[in-house]
């Protein structure tokens, strides 16, 4: 069965600490793995990695993609109280039209 | 920045009766998506839609549900009868293409079922 596993499921930082979310996954046909933050509604896009090793980065998040150990990490330096949200991690794969959602990393920071 | 709106942001309705709800992609998108949220749990895809016809649905995408492209720019997600269960954020989703691009999320309708 094809699955997706975020951990933690939640976290605690005060403002300026630096954060790591975990995503593994176990998919047939892997295409991508995206990365959305969650607020109050519609998930909004963070990152979309497809090869192994090759860093994004966007401001203080950035993102990679273990294809050999099946997972990936989102990584938050200097975090902001405007960082809480629900990081959520999606696997695209090339035999159907899904995305396979984790349950998502309830991140708070205090301030 | 183009976005996909949804409408309406909120509907309340009665077990049993008929809801539609409303989603413009943005305008050049090819790919089209309905995903919901229950309150506190996973977000699940319901359906996808390509070249005016559904290309895959998931096993909640029952009888129950269907969705339409009615004019080239709306995208509707119909539920025939619903059920307290069907209470949920349905979110609308496009993209350019199912390849390279991620998708781009509406802001949801908040459905209650009561």
């Amino acid at each position: 069965e094809d699955k997706v596993v975020q951990s933690p499921l939640s976290l605690v930082v005060h403002e300026g600490d630096t954060v790591t979310l975990n995503c593994s996954y176990e998919v047939t046909n892997f295409r991508s793995l995206l990365w959305y933050k969650q607020e109050k509604k519609a998930p909004t896009f963070l990152f979309m990695l497809t090869s192994s090793g090759i860093e994004k980065k966007s401001g203080r998040l950035s993102s990679i993609l273990d294809k050999k150990e099946l997972f990936s990490i989102l990584n938050i330096t200097a975090t902001q109280t405007g960082d809480s949200a629900v990081y959520l991690c999606a696997v695209g794969m090339d035999s159907n039209y899904q995305l396979i959602w984790g349950a998502g990393t309830k991140l708070i920071i205090k301030p | 920045e183009p976005e996909v709106t949804q409408t309406p942001s909120h509907q309340v309705t009665q077990m049993g009766q008929e809801v539609i709800l409303r989603c413009v992609p943005i305008s050049n998108h090819l790919y089209f998506y309905w995903y919901r949220q229950i309150l506190g749990q996973k977000v699940e895809f319901l359906v996808s839609f390509y070249n005016n016809e559904i290309s895959e649905k998931s096993e909640i995408f029952d009888d129950q549900f269907s969705v339409e492209r009615p004019d080239g720019s709306n995208f509707t997600l119909k539920i025939r009868s619903t059920k307290l269960e069907d209470s949920a954020m349905y979110f609308c989703a496009s993209t350019l293409d199912r390849g390279g691009s991620p998708l781009h999320f509406g802001n949801g309708t908040r459905l209650t079922v009561t």
